[in-house]
C-alpha cells in the first residue's frame, strides 16, 4: 500500500548528540512536512518542503535542519538535541501546496527520547 | 493569526453511545477549511472529515458528521455508535486558502470508549 513510512520508530540520542530522523512515501507527493509534537499537545509545523523548495516556520530552532534529496525520501536533523526537543516527529505529504482537494498523509511518527 | 481551541481534554462515552467533540477556531478570512485528524496510540493520524467553508452543508462520512456554524466560528465533531476502534486522540485543525496547505491544530481531545 501507498503510504508515508517514518524510521526509526523510536530513537534515543544523547543530549548534544546529533540525530537524524527518515522519512519516505510511495505517494510520489511533491510536498512533505516536519512536525513536532510533545507530549498531549498539538503537532507543530517546523518545515515544508515544496518538491526541492525549502520553507522553514519563521519559529523554527536552528537546531533543526532537513534535507529532500529526492522526492521519495526526506530527513529531519537535529543538530544538537536537547531536552527540550524529546518529542514525537511526525512527517507528512501532501500532493501539492494548496488547493480544495488537498489533505494531508501522516507517517506514524518517531519518538525521540533525549537522555 | 488563527488559532484553533479544542475545550475537552478527555471525553468518555459508552460502546455504541453518541459522542462530541467540540472546536472553535479564531479567523478573519472567509475561505478555509476545517478538519478532524484522528490519532490511535502508537498509529498515524488520520483524517477523519473535512468541510469547507463555502459550504453550508455539513460534511458526513459514515459515523462521523460535523455541526458547522461559520458565524459563531464553531465546529463540532460528533461519533455516532461509538465503536472500541474509535478510542484515540482527536485534533480539530484550521487550513486558509490563502495559507497553501499549513494546517493550524487544536491542543486535541483524547476519546474513550468504555465496552
Amino acid at each position: 500500500d501507498a503510504m508515508v513510512i517514518q524510521n526509526p520508530r523510536y530513537q534515543v540520542t544523547q543530549f548534544g548528540k546529533p540525530v537524524t530522523l527518515s522519512c519516505s512515501q510511495t505517494l510520489n507527493h511533491n510536498v512533505m512536512y516536519w512536525y513536532q509534537q510533545k507530549s498531549s499537545q498539538a503537532p507543530k509545523l517546523l518545515f515544508h518542503y515544496y518538491d526541492k523548495d525549502f520553507n522553514n516556520e519563521a519559529d523554527t530552532p536552528d537546531n533543526f535542519q532537513s534535507r529532500r534529496p529526492n522526492t521519495s525520501f526526506c530527513f529531519l536533523d537535529i543538530r544538537s538535541p536537547g531536552l527540550g526537543d524529546a518529542a514525537m516527529y511526525l512527517c507528512a505529504t501532501s500532493r501539492e501546496w494548496g488547493g480544495r482537494r488537498e489533505t494531508q498523509y501522516f507517517g506514524p511518527g518517531t519518538r525521540l527520547l533525549v537522555l | 493569526a488563527q488559532t484553533v481551541t479544542q475545550s475537552q481534554p478527555e471525553m468518555s462515552v459508552q460502546e455504541a453511545e453518541t459522542v462530541t467533540l467540540s472546536c472553535t477556531y479564531d479567523t478573519s478570512e472567509s475561505d478555509y477549511y476545517l478538519f478532524w485528524y484522528k490519532q490511535p496510540p502508537s498509529r498515524q493520524m488520520i483524517l477523519v472529515i473535512r468541510q469547507e467553508a463555502y459550504k453550508q452543508q455539513n460534511a458526513t462520512e459514515n459515523r462521523f458528521s460535523v455541526n458547522f456554524q461559520k458565524a459563531a466560528k464553531s465546529f463540532s465533531l460528533k461519533i455516532s455508535d461509538s465503536q472500541l476502534g474509535d478510542a484515540a486522540m482527536y485534533f480539530c485543525a484550521y487550513r486558509s486558502e490563502a495559507a497553501g496547505n499549513k494546517l493550524t491544530f487544536g491542543g486535541g481531545t483524547r476519546v474513550l470508549v468504555k465496552p
